[in-house]
């Protein structure tokens, strides 16, 4: 299947400094990716749709300025968390669908595990 | 009410069992359906996708779709310790703008 790619797969940083994660999708491009957050033994919960040369949109509650992204390319988008706070470490993972308008598969990044002292 | 419902659990069966894991559906519009298997602290992996009704087999894994009960299910045979996780369906509908709907995960524990 394709494959998508998500990376650091684990960090830890200072509280107050900034961190990117990046995901990659290796063998396909995908105009739009998602990128969620996990609590431990919780569901995912979506924070943005990741748009190829647009604005991402934002679910409500999610601080844009807080959380920001960029979908450089047709296969990479990144988020970075701004002035990162204890609050903020969880588990970051994005997904991308191999189709477009609903059609294709949807395939999920390996996840990224932030935490923040 | 939420688009899927989905049985948190948890589940424990035997290994060997027959495992059966659900999710039901309000929105008949849906076409696409799929499974993923999600280990802890391991992005969800994709196990099955279908479309429409019918049944899909895959090795010890069978997807069902019942698009007139709105309900989907997903057949785990002879089922192993590795299969210990948390399973999550979704599901899509063309010209959403590629907007999927998950259900919350069934965790699943097989004992040896």
């Amino acid at each position: 299947g394709a494959v998508v790619s998500q990376h650091p797969s684990w960090v830890i940083c200072k509280s107050g400094t900034s961190v990117k994660i990046e995901c990659r999708s290796l063998d396909f491009q995908a105009t739009t990716m998602f990128w969620y957050r996990q609590f431990p033994k919780q569901s995912l919960m979506l924070m943005a749709t990741s748009n190829e040369g647009s604005k991402a949109t934002y679910e409500q509650g999610v601080e844009k300025d807080k959380f920001l992204i960029n979908h450089a390319s047709l296969t990479l988008s990144t988020l970075t968390v701004t002035s990162a706070h204890p609050e903020d470490s969880s588990f970051y993972i994005c997904s991308a669908p191999t189709g477009t308008s609903g059609t294709g598969e949807l395939f999920f990044g390996e996840g990224s595990r932030l935490t923040v002292l | 009410q939420k688009e899927v419902e989905q049985d948190p659990g948890p589940l424990s069966v035997p290994e060997g069992a027959i495992v059966s894991l659900n999710c039901t559906y309000s929105n008949s519009a849906f076409q696409y359906f799929m499974w993923y298997r999600q280990y802890s602290r391991k992005g969800p992996e994709l196990l099955m996708y279908t479309y429409s009704s019918g049944n899909k087999e895959d090795g010890r894994f069978t997807a069902q779709v019942d698009k007139s009960s709105k309900y989907i299910s997903l057949f785990i045979r002879d089922s192993q310790p590795s299969d210990s996780a948390t399973y999550l369906c979704a599901m899509t509908r063309m010209n959403t703008g590629n907007q999927f709907y998950f259900g919350t995960g069934t965790s699943l524990t097989v004992i040896p």
